[in-house]
């Protein structure tokens, strides 16, 4: 099936360890969006990518970074990961129709 | 500023009742609106979508209904069952460019059907 996965799914950090977290997609959609979700709130954009043109959303820390080597991957980089950093992360495919396709996301602890 | 507006923020349901989850939007570009399921621990699940040139779209026991010119749309859940249980997002999607979309999404409604 085509699918968008998140790998890994559960990942543990410690405070201010760097963390990668990654996304591959069979999908083949050009556009691809990474999300943070916290307990009870809706999926906040933290940047997407248009082929390998890069948009990041204005409230979105330094701390957080993407990469996008090719169309079927992408990754999420926490380069210092604080407390409040502790989220789902979803990460979501683009089919120009307006549709987005999400993963089934990363549970990020920071301890 | 929300520019999605989600309501109710929880609701209870018994087996075989009507679900109604309404939302409003600000932004007249918004051009297609889809819902969300999620269930915990997993990613938003596209449910049904609609754009704003139809006022119906069904699919089984999911419909949206869209008034443009009140911008506002409803899902309704009809024969609602425990398996129904999760949380419902509506989301409203702008075009950036090219094939480039972004979703703002609604803040989300806990549904749980009793059974």
């Amino acid at each position: 099936d085509a699918m968008v996965i998140q790998n890994p799914r559960y990942q543990v950090t410690q405070f201010g360890k760097p963390v990668t977290l990654s996304c591959s997609q069979t999908l083949n959609h050009n556009v691809m969006y990474w999300y943070q979700q916290k307990s009870s709130q809706a999926p906040k954009l933290l940047f997407h990518y248009y082929d390998k043109d890069f948009n990041n959303e204005a409230d979105t820390p330094d701390n957080f970074q993407s990469r996008r080597p090719n169309t079927s991957f992408c990754f999420l980089d926490i380069r210092s990961p604080g407390l409040g950093d502790a989220a789902m992360y979803l990460c979501a495919t683009g089919s120009g129709r307006g549709e987005q396709f999400f993963g089934p996301g990363t549970r990020l602890t920071v301890l | 500023q929300q520019q999605v507006k989600q309501s109710p923020q929880s609701l209870i349901v018994q087996k075989g009742g009507i679900s109604i989850i309404n939302c409003a939007y600000e932004n007249t570009a918004f051009d297609y609106f889809p819902w969300y399921q999620q269930f915990p621990g997993k990613g938003p699940a596209l449910l049904i979508a609609i754009r704003p040139d139809v006022s119906e779209k069904k699919e089984g026991r999911f419909t949206i209904s869209f008034n443009k010119s009140a911008k506002q749309f409803s899902l309704h859940i009809m024969d609602s069952q425990p398996g129904d249980s999760a949380t419902y997002f509506c989301a409203a999607s702008l075009r950036s460019g090219g094939s480039n979309y972004k979703l703002t999404f609604g803040k989300g409604t806990l549904l749980t059907v009793n059974p």
